[in-house]
């Protein structure tokens, strides 16, 4: 089955940092590009990163560039999302997602979330 | 960055049919998609490629195109259909990135 299972979320301070993890299974990890998208409290789907099949070629939402990394271990079958200087505007739901094999940004497997929040 | 704009709700009757619209520049040069989001739970693709419908989803799930404009249609609605429904495209501004309407309720009368 293919499978998506976010993990690393949690309450942290303004000015923190957090990594987000994105383990993958039921398909071969390193054929495909990865997304983030987030999701604050009753608000809607927001792209945050794209990672290409290798990890050599990522972009980033203004919102989150030069704070937010996304990286991948393919050996691991695993995609990161290293999240530095938070502020409260972060504190959303997580969902890391396989893009759809169609040569457009799009995301056809995503994961269940992990939650973030960002209070003092 | 590109923009893409849906209405914030849509109700509909059983049995009717849903119209859900997307508009954008971006949808001049880029393929448009549809998620479904339903309370809690993650998001799911139910069109690609502005007309394609995944293994698995209903065929009362369609979707169109023209010029710079999207539109889902779920005919013959079932309760079950209720949910938010996001489209989602390529950034054109970088062609690289992605970028989400505001997300349309579906409520089912």
């Amino acid at each position: 089955e293919v499978q998506l299972v976010e993990s690393g979320g949690g309450l942290v301070q303004p000015g923190g940092s957090l990594r987000l993890s994105c383990e993958a299974a039921g398909f071969t990890f390193s054929d495909y590009w990865m997304h983030w998208v987030r999701q604050a409290p009753g608000k809607g789907l927001v792209w945050v990163s794209r990672i290409n099949k290798d990890g050599s070629s990522t972009i980033s939402a203004d919102a989150v560039k030069g704070r937010f990394t996304i990286s991948r271990d393919n050996a691991k079958n695993t995609l990161y999302l290293q999240m530095n200087s938070l502020r409260g505007d972060d504190s959303a739901v997580y969902f890391c997602a396989r893009e759809g094999d169609w040569n457009d940004v799009s995301m056809d497997v995503w994961g269940k979330g992990t939650t973030v929040s960002v209070s003092s | 960055s590109s923009e893409l704009t849906q209405p914030p709700s849509v109700s509909v009757s059983p049995g009717q049919t849903a119209r859900i619209t997307c508009s954008g520049e971006t949808l001049a040069r880029q393929h448009g998609f549809w998620y479904q989001q339903k309370a809690g739970q993650a998001p799911i693709m139910v069109i690609y490629r502005d007309s394609g419908r995944p293994s698995g989803i209903p065929e009362r799930f369609s979707g169109s195109s023209s010029g710079t404009t999207v539109t889902l249609t779920i005919t013959a609605v079932q309760a079950e259909d209720e949910a938010d429904y996001y489209c989602q495209s390529t950034d054109s501004a970088t062609s690289f990135g992605g970028v989400f309407g505001g997300g349309t309720k579906l409520t089912v009368l």
